[in-house]
């Protein structure tokens, strides 16, 4: 089941946050955040295990509650290479399961 | 470390044409994944093989498209006879299950930008 994200699309100024959520109504083991641009590939930003961590790239965090079911994407003070639309992925319960990706979430960062 | 690559970039072709899609992942990596983007619209699984079989194939399409992997290494998708609805980017993408337990990143190639017409 695809896990569903919100918001669809945001516009951001420049040194401006975000959140971008992602969730689930089939039990998570793990969520993976990828961020793609027009005509390239999607580029792993990090991956979330059970046990509710968070985790930090740069100005780009996440979190995830089991619980809940949710993974939260965190863009602080953005930049315009930030740009871009950003993917939660969910896999199931082993080493090899899919992973399956949510619609995406478009974010536009402007001067 | 190479990447993982793709093959052709781009294609176009007439609708009831056949067209070969090549994916070579990172050496070593046992997951192999194709997915599919249509219209800037959600990545969607079609495969999923580890090592030379087919760990799960739930999102093909139907028997129009065919992926083989062959030793292991290198993947080809064929659709034949091709149709309107089947254009899009076609990603390949792979990964080595991590001593978690879980999958570790998946590596994305640039992705086949297939034009039926």
């Amino acid at each position: 089941q695809q896990p569903v994200q919100s918001p669809q699309a945001v516009i951001l100024r420049e040194g401006e946050d975000a959140v971008i959520n992602c969730s689930s109504s089939k039990a998570l083991y793990s969520v993976h955040w990828y961020r793609q641009k027009h005509g390239e590939a999607p580029v792993f930003l990090m991956i979330l295990l059970k046990g509710g961590e968070q985790k930090g790239h740069d100005k780009i965090s996440a979190s995830f509650n089991e619980k809940k079911q949710q993974s939260s994407l965190y863009l602080t003070a953005s930049q315009l290479s930030y740009s871009g639309t950003y993917f939660c992925g969910t896999e199931g319960k082993t080493s090899y399961d899919k992973v399956i990706f949510g619609p995406g979430t478009s974010l536009s960062v402007i001067p | 470390e190479a990447g993982v690559t793709q093959f052709p970039s781009h294609s176009v072709i007439e609708k009831g044409q056949t067209v070969t899609l090549r994916c070579d992942p990172i050496s070593g990596h046992d997951n192999l994944y194709w997915y599919r983007r249509v219209m800037g619209k959600e990545i969607k699984f079609l495969l999923h093989f580890v090592k030379e079989s087919k760990q799960d194939e739930s999102g093909m399409p139907n028997n129009r498209f065919l992926a083989e992997r062959t030793g292991g290494t290198y993947s080809t998708l064929k659709v034949q006879p091709a149709e309107l609805e089947d254009s899009g980017v076609y990603f390949c993408a792979s990964s080595q299950p991590s001593g978690t337990g879980y999958n570790s990143p998946l590596h994305f190639g640039n992705g086949t930008r297939l034009t039926v017409t």
